[in-house]
């Protein structure tokens, strides 16, 4: 089955200090698709990434940019300048076929990030 | 906003109730997943509806059931409550039955005392 390690449970950074939060997956699959989300405090879950297994080319998008590397089965994700606004529960997921011919989500345990003013 | 809705936002029952979710999915999105929150277990898959049929199920118990309806909406039943049931339950709806982004409603909190 398919797993998904976040090693870091809480990550506390002063402001404008860049983070990197860790992502780890184990697969059996040779496409599957890697996510990124947020929870707020709010609580709400907030699409940010959708990587297919076949790009490992890294993506930026603001001050966010994610690291794919398939030889190490490790999908980073890196805040550049933090924002208090960043504060939150940040989830890694990994997709996973099932018989019914779609797909579900496997998610991690999350890394909560506390930016500090 | 991820265009997909939930109702209600809080729920407060007692242990043996039975309760039942609500979402409506992003317009034009055929697939409705479920998934549960919990302290304990993490967000857990629960189960997906497309275009009216169960797709695909995960740990849901069988004192939960869902259905998804003809315009699209679904519903979560939960029976028999138990204090283990308290969790988030989350939404989600995509447009496709695979390889496609979830995108998740804001979730109802369910408390069960």
């Amino acid at each position: 089955a398919q797993k998904v390690t976040q090693a870091q449970t809480e990550i506390s950074v002063v402001e404008k200090e860049d983070v990197t939060l860790d992502c780890v997956y184990e697969t059996r699959d040779t496409t599957y698709y890697l996510f990124w989300y947020k929870q707020p405090p709010s609580g709400e879950l907030v699409f940010l990434i959708r990587r297919n297994s076949f790009d490992e080319q890294n993506e930026i998008s603001g001050r966010y940019s994610w690291n794919f590397q398939k030889s190490t089965s490790s999908f980073n994700f890196t805040i550049t300048a933090s924002q208090v606004v960043d504060s939150a529960v940040y989830f890694c997921a990994l997709s996973e076929w099932t018989q019914g011919g779609s797909e579900k989500l496997v998610f991690g345990k999350g890394t909560k990030l506390t930016v500090n003013p | 906003d991820s265009g997909v809705t939930q109702t209600p936002k809080h729920l407060i029952t007692a242990t043996g109730q039975r309760v039942t979710l609500r979402c409506s999915p992003r317009s034009g999105d055929l697939s409705v997943y479920w998934y549960q929150q919990s302290l304990d277990q993490g967000l857990q898959f629960l189960i997906q509806y497309y275009n009216g049929e169960e797709r695909a199920k995960g740990n849901i118990l069988e004192r939960f059931s869902a259905q998804q309806f003809p315009d699209l909406h679904s519903e979560l039943n939960l029976s028999s409550l138990e204090l283990g049931d308290s969790a988030l339950y989350f939404c989600a709806s995509s447009v496709t039955l695979s390889a496609d982004t979830q995108y998740f409603g804001p979730g109802t909190r369910l408390t069960v005392l």
